[in-house]
């Protein structure tokens, strides 16, 4: 069955990096793309970016560029996100969730996603 | 960016209920859309793609329909499981934006 398990939680002081991992299970990794998502306290859902993991391609929400990679290993069917320069309005659960049908596809559904990993920035 | 606009943005409900909870894009969105449950503290499940296709596993409660800017998503009828909070996706265009949420609980 497909699994997505994300690295566990953080504290960071505001203007840190945080790096998240998710591994993958249960399907060809390089088959689907990987995008995150995340979600502050008691809010809606924010789309952050995504990767082709067959081919390394990224691409990412413009008020996050610059302070948001994603990288592969496909070695070990992980992707990671770091996020840099944190903030105060960064802490959030942060989710990886697979893409869709078409593993080219920046936007599709997300079918599967990871439990989450709570961020929290705080002096 | 595509603007979500989803309503209403809580609701109560009985079970056997049925519930319709509505999404509007700010542009055509084709029937790039997608809608999810989250239950507290947990991750979001993809309930519905391209507007009216029902993932695998998904009750047949669920159901989804429209296209261009106007979607819904309905439960036929209510079950204490389905008590959570319903989110809609587009997937037209990138950034993908999510609609503010819609909370359905008991009444």
């Amino acid at each position: 069955q497909v699994q997505l398990v994300q690295s566990g939680p953080e504290v960071k002081e505001p203007g840190a990096s945080v790096r998240v991992s998710c591994k993958a299970s249960g399907y060809k990794f390089t088959s689907y793309g990987i995008s995150w998502v995340r979600q502050a306290p008691g809010q809606g859902l924010e789309w952050m970016g995504w990767i082709g993991t067959y081919n390394g391609k990224t691409k990412y929400l413009q008020s996050l560029q610059g302070r948001v990679t994603v990288t592969t290993d496909t070695s070990t069917s992980t992707a990671h996100m770091e996020l840099r320069s944190l903030r105060s309005d960064d802490t959030a659960v942060y989710y990886c969730a697979r893409v869709g049908e078409d593993r080219a596809v920046v936007s599709d559904r997300f079918d599967y996603w990871g439990p989450g990993t709570l961020v929290i920035v705080s002096s | 960016d595509i603007q979500m606009t989803q309503s209403p943005s809580s609701l109560s409900a009985s079970v056997g209920d049925r519930v319709t909870i509505t999404c509007r894009t700010s542009q055509y969105s084709s029937n790039y859309l997608n809608w999810y449950q989250q239950r507290p503290g947990k991750a979001p499940k993809l309930l519905i793609y391209a507007a009216s296709h029902l993932h695998s596993g998904v009750p047949s409660r669920f159901s989804g329909s429209g296209s261009g800017t106007e979607f819904t998503l309905t439960i036929s009828s209510l079950q204490p499981e389905d008590f959570a909070t319903y989110y809609c996706q587009q997937s037209y265009s990138t950034p993908n934006t999510f609609g503010g949420g819609t909370k359905v609980d008991i009444k």
